[in-house]
Formats: C-alpha cells, sequence, structure tokens
C-alpha cells in the first residue's frame, strides 16, 4: 500500500540556519502530497501542498516541489526562526483533494535555537 | 482558523478498564470526522472515519468493538478504548471536515491525546 517516509529526527538547528526535512513516499498512482504542521499544544495544520509532478507548494516561506522521477516531497526554508519549531508530518492522499485516506510519515521534530 | 478541541491531552490508566477519549468542533458543525493513532517512532495511520448519525467505517487491522466510535452530534465524537491493554498505549489524534473530507482546507485536527496503559 501507499507510504510515506521522512527523515528522522528530531533536528535542531540555529535561528537563520537553512532547513531540509526529507520526504519519500510510495504510491501505485499519483497522489497529491501534503505537509502538516504542529505547533506545541495546538492540533495538526495544513501548512502547503502539490497535486501533481514538478508543483511546488509554499507557504510561510517554506517550499516543497513534489519530484516524481524520486518520488520526493522535502521541506526547505531558507532561514528558519524560532517560532517554526514545531513537528513537521508529510502525507499524501490519493485523491486529488480529498482528505480521507491522508497517508502520514511518522514526523519530524524541529527546534530552532536563538 | 477553525477549532478542534480533543479532551484530554494525556491520560494515564489501568489495564482492563475503558476510556473516552471526544472530539469536539468548536465553532462549525463536522459532518464527518476522522481518528487517527501514531505508535512511538511510526506514521500517524487512519483508524477510521464517522460520519453523523451513522455507523462508522474502520480501516483494516482495527477491531471495531475495541474502539468503539459514537458521532451522535454535529459536534462532537467520541471514541472509546474499551478493555484497554498496554499495547493500546499510543498517541490518538482527530480530525473533523467542514465539507464531508472533500478537501484539506477545511480539515482540522484536535492536538492529540496521550494514552498509557499501565
Amino acid at each position: 500500500g501507499d507510504s510515506v517516509t521522512q527523515m528522522e529526527g528530531p533536528v535542531t538547528l540555529s535561528e537563520e540556519a537553512f532547513l531540509t526535512i526529507n520526504c519519500t513516499y510510495t504510491a501505485t498512482g499519483y497522489p497529491s502530497l501534503f505537509w502538516y504542521v504542529q505547533y506545541p499544544g495546538e492540533g495538526l495544520q495544513l501548512l502547503l501542498k502539490a497535486t501533481k509532478a514538478d508543483d511546488k507548494g509554499s507557504n510561510k516561506g517554506f517550499e516543497a516541489t513534489y519530484r516524481k522521477e524520486t518520488t520526493s516531497f522535502h521541506l526547505e526554508k531558507g532561514s528558519v526562526q524560532v517560532s517554526d519549531s514545531a513537528v513537521y508530518f508529510c502525507a499524501l492522499s490519493d485523491r486529488p483533494q480529498g482528505a480521507q485516506k491522508l497517508v502520514f510519515g511518522q514526523g519530524t521534530r524541529l527546534t530552532i535555537n536563538p | 482558523g477553525a477549532v478542534v478541541s480533543q479532551h484530554p491531552s494525556r491520560v494515564i490508566c489501568k489495564s482492563g478498564t475503558s476510556v473516552k477519549i471526544e472530539c469536539r468542533s468548536l465553532d462549525f458543525q463536522a459532518t464527518t470526522m476522522f481518528w487517527y493513532r501514531q505508535f512511538p517512532k511510526q506514521s500517524l495511520m487512519l483508524m477510521a472515519t464517522s460520519n453523523e448519525g451513522s455507523k462508522a467505517t474502520y480501516e483494516q487491522g482495527v477491531e471495531k468493538d475495541k474502539f468503539l466510535i459514537n458521532h451522535a452530534s454535529l459536534t462532537l465524537s467520541t471514541l472509546t478504548v474499551t478493555s484497554a491493554h498496554p499495547e493500546d498505549s499510543s498517541f490518538y489524534i482527530c480530525s473533523a471536515s467542514r465539507d464531508r473530507g472533500r478537501t484539506n482546507e477545511k480539515l482540522f485536527f484536535g492536538s492529540g491525546t496521550q494514552l498509557s496503559v499501565l
């Protein structure tokens, strides 16, 4: 079945460092790909998404590009802030927009030090 | 944005007891709610989908008699772990949809419940 594998955390960086969190997936069809973020004490929130190959999702300075040839959707940010400290989940859905049947990775905890 | 409240955030119980977790949509009507489970260092896995007023749909391998889901109103779904055992210790997360699960933009998550069974 479909699956998502994320870079194992935790990841600790200094403020203004460059961030990459790796995510690769296995799917039989053409899934939509997502990054969710969970800030301390809050629920998961949709951070960005891409629905087809070569699409780039972006939000709050974060970017991820849907790479079909490498089955990857790595999350990047050029200069992280302390407020970016959170747990990040990569996910896929085999429906173009559907929330059902979301398949998540295990999450990567990110801590940014001032 | 929309808020989903999940309670309790952490619960410790003895083996053999039942535990109820509540998921409430505070400012919208959620016709569809989802329950997920995450074991340590593993992925967040969908357990079941519940639609208001009807029986929940369980994913393969999830025991419906052990994980009772009730979605009796448009703002509340509950997950009851019956006769809990240590292997049920996990992180449980609910999510609520404003559009019957059609889009991710209208899907909102609770903050999760850490269940520890002694």
